[in-house]
């Protein structure tokens, strides 16, 4: 069992859909994150949660809605999305925001297709 | 504000060759700097990391690294490629002693392994 589990693998969607990607993480850590990873580009950080409060909101489209009910749990809500936010987004978390290790634990992602 | 660059997208070795993937940074305080791995259809997961100390860090799979700030780089070696090295590889740079936690990526290197 890996510490940070992401489900659905695999999600395709018409752009008037709605649906969620879940995080879960099984290594008592008080921060999440959510990532987007785009072929060419580097990982693009979308929201910060820091004890289930919301530290960071990386000028992400409201399209995009995060929900973090525990520290343990993550959500990414997606309604009217976009073919260009098809990419792999990675759920990450570490021990607490402001970490002196700097070490992130990733989830293998959720790849998503937008048609 | 910081930044990597890690030069070449593409690396291609033989089997049994030495690997050398490039990594430069941009920090106008000392850095944390990672490498992380990413195998085919799994998340990220950590290489190596320099915080402080030593400048030549030891990673999994017989990977090291060595800071050095008078050429602001962090390039990632390993003596000799195995087939199983075959990912993509990411540099990341932070300085969460200096008020920014938040890993900043490159764009990425991948690693074909020639048999």
């Amino acid at each position: 069992e890996t510490g940070v589990t992401q489900t659905p693998r695999h999600l395709v969607m018409g752009m008037t859909n709605k649906k969620s990607l879940k995080c879960e993480q099984h290594l008592g850590h008080n921060a999440m994150y959510w990532y987007k990873q785009s072929a060419k580009k580097p990982l693009e950080l979308m929201f910060v949660y820091n004890f289930k409060e919301q530290t960071e909101n990386n000028s992400v489209p409201s399209r995009f809605s995060p929900e973090c009910p525990n520290s343990s749990h993550l959500f990414l809500h997606l309604h009217t999305l976009q073919p260009e936010d098809s990419a792999l987004y990675l759920c990450a978390s570490s021990q607490e925001e402001r970490r002196e290790t700097g070490e992130l634990f990733f989830g293998e992602g959720s790849r998503l297709t937008v048609l | 504000a910081q930044s990597v660059t890690q030069l070449g997208s593409h690396v291609s070795v033989s089997e049994g060759a030495l690997v050398l993937l490039r990594c430069n940074y941009s920090s106008s305080v000392p850095p944390y700097l990672f490498w992380y791995v990413q195998y085919p259809n799994q998340g990220l997961q950590l290489l190596l990391k320099y915080t402080t100390g030593a400048t030549l860090v030891k990673g999994i799979n017989g990977f090291e690294a060595e800071f050095k700030k008078s050429e602001t780089s962090f390039h990632l070696t390993k003596p000799s490629a195995h087939m199983s090295d075959a990912a993509e590889y990411f540099c990341a740079v932070s300085a969460p002693n200096f008020g920014n936690e938040k890993l900043t990526f490159g764009t990425g290197t991948r690693l074909t392994i020639i048999p």
